[in-house]
């Protein structure tokens, strides 16, 4: 069965601390996803990767870094958290191939800046 | 670029009555469409989608979609409602050959109601 996996549900940090949300993937999928929830808004897309090693920037980047150093794992950095930053992060990942493919979501990462 | 307008934020419907989720969507190219469901305190899952042929699409538990290119639409409909389809529901597209990026509406929140 699919699985993206997001390590923490809920998190809870401090204004100006490093977060780091991990997304993890056991399909194989080339490319990964981190989007931002926020009542009224929909989901935003922050970055995307289409390989390892590789980013583009979504609609939201600013005050978010990514990384992925390996193909089933892709990393949501803030730098210095701040209050506005308080959301719900969702993950996904899709194959390239065939087109159309849907997304596969994890559960959701919880995160309240204080 | 595309665009997703959910018209409807909130649905409230009765048990066993039918719904109609209303999508339109804006794009200069051929599109894939989609139509994911969030229950509380999940991440998203897909009910549908629309890659061509037939503009009728049959989802999961009971959802259809019809795909309407003159009028750009892909409204979500169902016969009889549950208590258990009560949960956020949101339209997306990508285009065809295009941009990896999934573009979200704001979503609809359902209640169905005893």
């Amino acid at each position: 069965d699919v699985k993206v996996t997001q390590s923490s549900r809920y998190l809870v940090k401090r204004t100006g601390e490093k977060v780091f949300l991990e997304c993890v993937q056991d399909m194989d999928h080339e490319n990964m996803f981190w989007y931002r929830q926020d009542p009224g808004l929909g989901l935003r897309l922050i970055y995307f990767s289409y390989d390892v090693k590789m980013k583009e920037k979504g609609d939201i980047p600013e005050g978010y870094s990514v990384s992925r150093e390996k193909k089933e794992r892709f990393s949501l950095i803030l730098e210095s958290a701040s209050t506005n930053q308080t959301s719900m992060y969702l993950c996904a990942s899709r194959a390239s191939t065939p087109a159309g493919r849907e997304l596969f979501f994890g559960e959701g990462s919880r995160l309240t800046v204080l | 670029a595309q665009s997703v307008t959910q018209l409807d934020s909130q649905v409230p419907v009765f048990e066993e009555a039918p719904v109609e989720l209303r999508c339109n969507y804006s794009s200069s190219v051929s599109v894939y469409l989609f139509w994911y469901v969030q229950y509380p305190n999940q991440g998203l899952q897909l009910l549908l989608k629309y890659l061509s042929g037939s503009t009728l699409v049959k989802g999961i538990n009971g959802f259809e979609a019809e795909f309407n290119k003159s009028q750009t639409s892909f409204h979500l409909r169902k016969p009889s409602v549950h208590i258990s389809d009560t949960a956020e529901y949101f339209c997306a597209v990508r285009s065809q050959g295009g941009s990896e990026k999934l573009v979200f509406g704001k979503g609809t929140k359902l209640t169905v109601n005893p």
